[in-house]
């Protein structure tokens, strides 16, 4: 079992539709959660973190989580073209607190115009 | 703020030569930074973590001595690969957090290596 699962996609979406990508994780002790996204030929970049349990929403963006359940997903509310990325799901092993992240293999999303 | 920086941002080398890979946090300080490599299509490997003042951890199956790492300062690492081949070449991003948000990383725009 790897230990940040994702779904690789392509998951397509229509514009203006809610797209919900999920994550996985196998170790219990993480702490930290993290969403990036990647454009093709560029590094990631941060949209979002949550260290707690619920909801967190920042914009069109949110990103929930239930340690109970292992999982962490994210919605992007009134998808867009500029939003066709591969998305990664990032966390924290349970037992580092240098901040290592371990990746999870990313979902690609298309949003279609 | 937390602005990571990489220099080259593309290098092509001839196989048996060595390349310096720079990455920079411009507007904090880091005592860590990382050193991730990803292949066409594959999600980030990550390779070493970079400990200013002392010796890089590398991750299982990564040779230490062809991927020399140096954190000489707090906003500088190095990454050098060493008798480069055709088979390194990939894509090499570094990443560093801020020393006060220890979990939130930040990444360089990466470097494109070619090996010929």
């Amino acid at each position: 079992q790897k230990e940040v699962e994702q779904n690789s996609g392509p998951l397509s979406v229509p514009e203006g539709a809610i797209a919900s990508l999920n994550c996985t994780y196998s170790d219990r002790g993480s702490q930290s959660f993290f969403w990036y996204r990647q454009y093709s030929g560029k590094s990631p970049e941060l949209i979002m973190f949550i260290y707690s349990n619920g909801d967190k929403e920042d914009g069109r963006f949110t990103a929930q989580l239930n340690k109970a359940s292992q999982y962490v997903s994210l919605l992007i509310r009134d998808s867009q073209p500029s939003d066709s990325a591969t998305y990664l799901c990032a966390v924290t092993p349970g037992s580092s607190n240098t901040g290592k992240l371990i990746f999870g293999q990313g979902t690609t999303l298309q949003v279609k115009p | 703020g937390a602005v990571v920086s990489q220099h080259p941002s593309w290098v092509i080398c001839k196989s048996g030569t060595s390349v310096k890979i720079e990455c920079r946090s411009l507007d904090f300080q880091a005592t860590t930074m990382f050193w991730y490599r990803q292949f066409p299509k594959q999600s980030l490997m990550l390779m070493a973590t970079s400990n200013e003042g002392s010796k890089a951890t590398y991750e299982q199956g990564v040779e230490k001595d062809k991927f020399l790492i140096n954190h000489a300062s707090l906003t500088l690492s190095t990454l050098t690969v060493t008798s480069a081949h055709p088979e390194d070449s990939s894509f090499y991003i570094c990443s560093a957090p801020p020393q006060d948000r220890v979990h939130e990383q930040y990444f360089g725009p990466g470097t494109r290596l070619t090996v010929t």
